[in-house]
């Protein structure tokens, strides 16, 4: 699975749209682009994924770069509640075990 | 309701003593999945599952055991032979079936070794 890098921490003041990048330079062309976020003392928990195409679900909108060596998680109004660690990972398959990076710390601020 | 259970929230030993952490889910998931996380690190990989009767060590198995002996059930068993067991214990489950698949995760125990 390729490795992606991730800044550390990020604010975004509340209601306006979070954008969190992830880089995966080395993205293989089968391989996926998921995310996930944690909530302090919680499990993980599925956002999105996507393999080349921009998507979107009632979380968040996934938009994946042309090239694929990068992607950005927008939450559009976010919320105190959606601070949280948020998780990039690529990887072959979303049945296998995932590997995770220290991923970016969001802090939604009032 | 659907989910995976883990327990207890918060278990506490001494050194020296084997621990077996629950996990149980209701998904009908055929996969099951064990992880570490350290403060301030991302989780890490110890046993996974994909089928009953069958388990794969992950990256840090070593002073860990674990069996599969329902779909439902995925215990894991810190041993004294884990050096630094205290951390929390994140237990995930997922349908093995096609590429894309979402893992869902239970609440988490926290292990503190005294």
């Amino acid at each position: 699975d390729a490795k992606t890098t991730q800044p550390p921490s990020m604010d975004c003041a509340e209601g306006r749209a979070a954008n969190l990048p992830c880089n995966h330079s080395t993205i293989s062309g089968n391989e996926y682009v998921y995310w996930y976020r944690q909530i302090h003392s919680q499990g993980p928990q599925y956002i999105i994924h996507g393999l080349k195409n921009n998507e979107t679900n009632e979380m968040a909108s996934l938009i994946i770069t042309e090239d694929r060596k990068s992607s950005t998680l927008i939450l559009p109004h976010a919320t105190l509640r959606d601070t949280a660690v948020y998780y990039c990972i690529a990887l072959n398959s979303g049945n296998t075990p995932l590997v995770f990076g220290k991923g970016t710390r969001l802090s939604v601020i009032a | 309701d659907g989910g995976i259970t883990q327990s207890p929230k918060y278990l506490f030993r001494k050194e020296g003593q084997n621990v077996t952490l629950s996990c149980e889910q209701n998904l009908n998931h055929d996969a099951m999945y064990w992880y570490r996380q350290d403060p301030g690190q991302g989780l890490r990989l110890i046993y996974y599952s994909q089928i009953v009767n069958d388990f794969q060590k992950g990256d840090i198995a070593e002073g860990y055991s674990v069996s599969r002996e329902k779909k439902e059930s995925f215990p894991l068993t810190v041993t004294s032979a884990q050096k630094n067991p205290t951390a929390f214990y994140l237990c995930a489950s997922s349908i093995p079936s096609g590429r894309e698949s979402e893992q869902f995760f239970g609440p988490g125990t926290r292990l503190t070794v005294l």
